[in-house]
């Protein structure tokens, strides 16, 4: 099956700098990535849906300007939080999704996640 | 508004069968897929169902009603491995998921 990466796995760092998590799609070109976050106990939260070569649409409520989205190529799409608060410590997954896979083309293939702990 | 429900938790004894419900009230439907997720990890893909009927892969079974908008998965010969929460989750019209909130599966020996 497809396989979706994601770095790095885990990630703690003080309150104000930038962390920027990476996803890669390592045998199927993504066309269309999307961005998650999951608090505990709490099911997948879509932070903003990634199109390559252009803007992220981002869902109501999730600031674009503190979560910069850029899907530069068909096999990347990275999310930068800047200036990080506790706030922000979430399990972040990415997933993508293969158009050119036949049958269930709309399944999206997950990457294990990025845990991140802002002190 | 779209709403996905599926019960928060059940508990089920190593051996045995048990299936976990979902109904969803979604703006369009493109399919309905389960997911497997261990704690402190990513989804995995366990089922998708687009028309009615059952679906089966080996232990695992799926269910689809898009009149009644549910489905269940039923889970057979349970292991203890299989501890985990599965997420109910439906495409919607433009294609996006829309996720239940889970349920925790808690199997007991």
């Amino acid at each position: 099956g497809a396989v979706v990466s994601q770095h790095p796995s885990r990630v703690i760092c003080k309150s104000g700098t930038s962390v920027k998590i990476e996803c890669r799609s390592l045998d199927f070109q993504a066309t269309t990535m999307f961005w998650y976050r999951q608090f505990p106990k709490k099911s997948l939260m879509l932070m903003a849906t990634s199109n390559e070569g252009s803007k992220a649409t981002y869902e109501q409520g999730v600031e674009k300007d503190k979560f910069l989205i850029n899907h530069a190529s068909l096999t990347l799409s990275t999310l930068t939080v800047t200036s990080a608060h506790p706030e922000d410590s979430s399990f972040y997954i990415c997933s993508a999704r293969d158009l050119q896979a036949g049958g269930d083309y709309n399944e999206q293939f997950f990457g294990p996640g990025t845990r991140l702990t802002v002190l | 508004g779209q709403n996905i429900d599926q019960p928060t938790e059940m508990t089920a004894t190593e051996g045995a069968i048990v299936q976990i419900n979902c109904t969803y009230q979604t703006s369009g439907f493109n399919g309905l897929f389960w997911y497997q997720q261990h704690a402190g990890e990513a989804p995995t893909f366990l089922s998708y169902n687009v028309l009615d009927g059952l679906e089966e892969k080996g232990r695992f079974s799926s269910f689809l009603s898009r009149s009644k908008g549910y489905s269940y998965l039923l889970l057979k010969e349970l292991q203890m491995k299989d501890s985990a929460s599965y997420l109910c989750a439906v495409s919607d019209s433009n294609y996006q998921l829309i996720w239940g909130a889970g349920t925790k599966l808690i199997i007991k020996p």
